[in-house]
């Protein structure tokens, strides 16, 4: 059974830090990784999707890295802001399971004027 | 472009009572659809998914039903609540390709309080 952890779980930054964050997979066999925001009492928004044959992705501020061997995955937010706060998750999903996502239980950010 | 409605965005319901939970998807035909369940301080939990109208696959033993009577169409359902099902649910959809790389688009969730 796949298990997803997420450490830490919750950040308090100063505005215009670079932070990392981090994703733990028991089971290196899948086929991707994704990272959602969660703003409170919402919904979750997709942020960054990794193949299992990628090794990063960027968008913006925020570039993700898949290790399989390693089971890790690291969000990277540079030049963080106040909107960025949010709990951030990350999912993946086991080669031969369909679309069925592992989540993790987020780490919580908060980015301080 | 795609959007996903959910409703109602708060519930409070009595132990007993019984549920309907609704969410449709706009602007995409033929989509993977999904419930999941966020409880206080654990990570999502995947409770339905379906493919097809009418084909509901069932991830853990519950309380719970799902039905898809429509292609955009996923209804989460109870007939008594029990105090366990209270939590924060959330229907997404998926695009139907032929590689399982899908991105989720998640809704805007039902927070669930069984009193």
């Amino acid at each position: 059974k796949q298990e997803v952890t997420q450490i830490p779980a919750a950040l308090s930054v100063p505005e215009g830090e670079n932070l990392v964050l981090n994703c733990s997979f028991t089971d290196s066999a899948i086929y991707n990784l994704q990272w959602f925001r969660q703003d409170p009492g919402k919904g979750l928004t997709s942020l960054l999707l990794i193949q299992s044959s990628q090794r990063e992705q960027t968008s913006g501020r925020l570039n993700a890295s898949l290790d399989k061997s390693s089971g890790r995955s690291t969000l990277y937010i540079a030049a963080s802001q106040p909107g960025d706060s949010a709990t951030y998750l990350c999912a993946d999903g086991l080669t031969g399971g369909g679309n069925k996502l592992t989540f993790g239980t987020g780490t919580q950010l908060k980015v301080e004027l | 472009s795609q959007t996903i409605h959910q409703w109602p965005a708060t519930l409070v319901q009595p132990v007993g009572s019984p549920l309907s939970l609704e969410c449709t998807v706009e602007g995409t035909s033929n989509p993977n659809l999904y419930w999941y369940r966020q409880a206080a301080g654990r990570g999502l939990q995947l409770l339905f998914y379906s493919v097809g109208i009418g084909q509901i696959s069932s991830e853990v033993p519950q309380n719970l039903s799902a039905s898809r009577p429509q292609d955009r169409q996923f209804i989460l359902s109870s007939k008594k609540l029990l105090l366990s099902d209270s939590g924060f649910y959330l229907c997404a959809w998926s695009v139907r390709t032929g590689v399982l790389n899908e991105k989720l688009f998640f809704g805007s969730g039902t927070q669930l309080s069984v009193l």
